[in-house]
């Protein structure tokens, strides 16, 4: 079974600082995709960035990057330049060759003025 | 341009008293999702269509069901809501395998 682990559950940067968020899964699939998905609060969930993991490149959205390291199961979120609108659950997601989608439990982020 | 829309936002019921829960998309994506989100949890997958096609999980109470219509629409009925059902729920919406979902801003539930 395929699973999705976030250990670090609350996290806090000062603004303009740069953070890493962790997640790890588990599968014995070649071909997937990975998520991080953003839920600012009472607001609705909405894609950071994602990653195939046929391509080697680390995918890349502005001040939003991952590592992504195929063969440790391990896909960070690395966020440059930390803003306040940046405070949020972060949902670290997998998905392969089904529809379902399986999350992590979450970091919650705090972006410190 | 609200691709996925939720209804209502807030929604209260008593306990045991049937409620439904209402998603409408408008991007025309084939597959569509209905999540349970506790407070400070991840998503949890309750149901999910493929078209036509619906997959219940494994581990979805009886209690819940759910109806697609068509290609925009798509409800979760809860029987009877206990207080355990208390929690927001998620609707979301994507289109082939490996693409990002796009989910509404939730109904939150309360069960009184």
């Amino acid at each position: 079974a395929q699973t999705v682990t976030q250990s670090q559950p609350e996290m806090s940067v000062q603004e303009a600082e740069t953070v890493t968020l962790s997640c790890t899964y588990d599968t014995s699939e070649n071909n997937y995709y990975l998520f991080w998905y953003k839920q600012p609060p009472s607001r609705q969930m909405i894609l950071v960035i994602r990653q195939e993991a046929y391509k080697q490149q680390n995918a890349t959205e502005n001040r939003f990057s991952v590592n992504f390291q195929k063969a440790a199961k391990s896909f960070s979120l690395k966020i440059s330049d930390s803003q306040l609108g940046d405070t949020a659950m972060y949902f670290c997601a997998f998905t392969s060759g089904t529809y379902k989608y399986i999350f992590g439990t979450g970091t919650r982020l705090k972006v410190l003025a | 341009d609200a691709m996925v829309i939720q209804n209502p936002r807030y929604q209260v019921t008593q306990f045991g008293k049937p409620v439904t829960l209402s998603c409408s998309q408008t991007l025309n994506h084939n597959v569509m999702y209905w999540y349970q989100q506790k407070s400070s949890q991840a998503p949890k997958l309750l149901f999910h269509y493929y078209d036509k096609d619906f997959n219940n999980e494994a581990d979805t109470p009886d209690n819940f069901q759910s109806r697609r219509p068509n290609t925009s629409f798509c409800f979760l009925d809860i029987r009877s809501p206990g207080l355990g059902d208390a929690a927001m729920y998620l609707c979301a919406a994507k289109q082939g395998l490996g693409t990002e979902a796009f989910f509404g801003q939730g109904t939150r539930l309360t069960v009184v």
